[in-house]
C-alpha cells in the first residue's frame, strides 16, 4: 500500500500571501489530520476530517482551514502568511475516528519572509 | 483539557543500558495512549499504542492510571533507537465526546544512544 503523501514538500512565501498545502491519505483510509510542527511547540492539532466534514478542530485563528473531498484527499489552506506560520505541516491518515493508529505524511515545509 | 508532558527534551544514554522516557497525562474520560516515533530522515511512524499491548522492538510501555503516566522502557538501548519519541493521547469515537478525533502530543524527547 503506498503511505500518505504530501505535495508540494517545500514551500517559499511572503507575509500576506496564501497557501494550500496537499494531502493524499492511504487508500481506504476515511479520516486526516493535519499538524503543525515547530522546534518551540512541538506538533500542534490543527484540524480532523471525515467524510468530507470537519470533526475537530485545534487552537488555530480562523486563517487556517481545510477541506476533504469525496475520495478522502484534503487540503488545507492558510491566509494572509505571518512568519510564525513558518513551520512543518504534517498530514496523518487513518481507517476511522477516534483513537485509531495513525499513518503520517512527510510534511510540507513552509517558510514565510 | 487534554494535555501529554514529556519532561525531557533530551536524553542520553550508552549502548545496553535500560532506558524509560517519561510520558504523564491529564485527561477527562478514557483516552488511548501511543508512543510515536521519528527516526532521522524518516517520517513519524507508530511505535506501540497501550491498548495492543505489544513489545515492538524490545520496547514496552505500561500505562497507570494512578499517576496518568504512560512511560516508554527498554531493558537495553541499541544505537539504532537514537530518534525523536512522542507521547500521544486520542480519544475513542463515544456519544457525546467533544475530543473525540483530537490527538494530543507531547512535545517529544530526542533519545541518543552513545557507543
Amino acid at each position: 500500500k503506498a503511505g500518505v503523501t504530501q505535495t508540494p514538500r517545500y514551500l517559499i512565501k511572503t507575509r500576506g500571501q496564501q497557501v494550500t498545502l496537499s494531502c493524499s491519505p492511504i487508500s481506504g483510509h476515511r479520516s486526516v489530520s493535519w499538524y503543525q510542527q515547530t522546534p518551540g511547540q512541538g506538533l500542534q492539532f490543527l484540524f480532523e476530517y471525515f467524510s468530507e466534514t470537519q470533526r475537530n478542530k485545534g487552537n488555530f485563528p480562523g486563517r487556517f482551514s481545510g477541506r476533504q473531498f469525496s475520495n478522502s484527499r484534503s487540503e488545507m489552506n492558510v491566509s494572509t502568511l505571518e512568519l510564525g506560520d513558518s513551520a512543518l505541516y504534517l498530514c496523518a491518515s487513518s481507517k476511522g475516528r477516534g483513537a485509531e493508529t495513525q499513518y503520517f505524511g512527510p510534511g510540507t515545509r513552509l517558510l514565510v519572509l | 483539557a487534554q494535555r501529554v508532558t514529556q519532561p525531557e527534551k533530551l536524553l542520553s544514554v550508552f549502548k545496553g543500558a535500560p532506558v524509560e522516557l517519561k510520558c504523564n497525562y491529564s485527561y477527562s474520560g478514557s483516552p488511548e495512549l501511543f508512543w510515536y516515533v521519528q527516526y532521522s530522515r524518516q517520517r513519524l511512524q507508530l511505535l506501540l499504542r497501550h491498548i495492543s499491548r505489544e513489545s515492538i522492538k524490545g520496547f514496552t510501555a505500561d500505562l497507570n492510571k494512578g499517576e496518568t503516566s504512560f512511560h516508554l522502557k527498554k531493558p537495553f538501548a541499541q544505537e539504532e533507537d537514537s530518534a525523536m519519541y512522542y507521547c500521544a493521547l486520542s480519544y475513542p469515537i463515544t456519544y457525546n465526546n467533544t475530543n473525540a478525533g483530537k490527538s494530543t502530543f507531547g512535545d517529544g524527547t530526542t533519545l541518543t544512544v552513545k557507543p
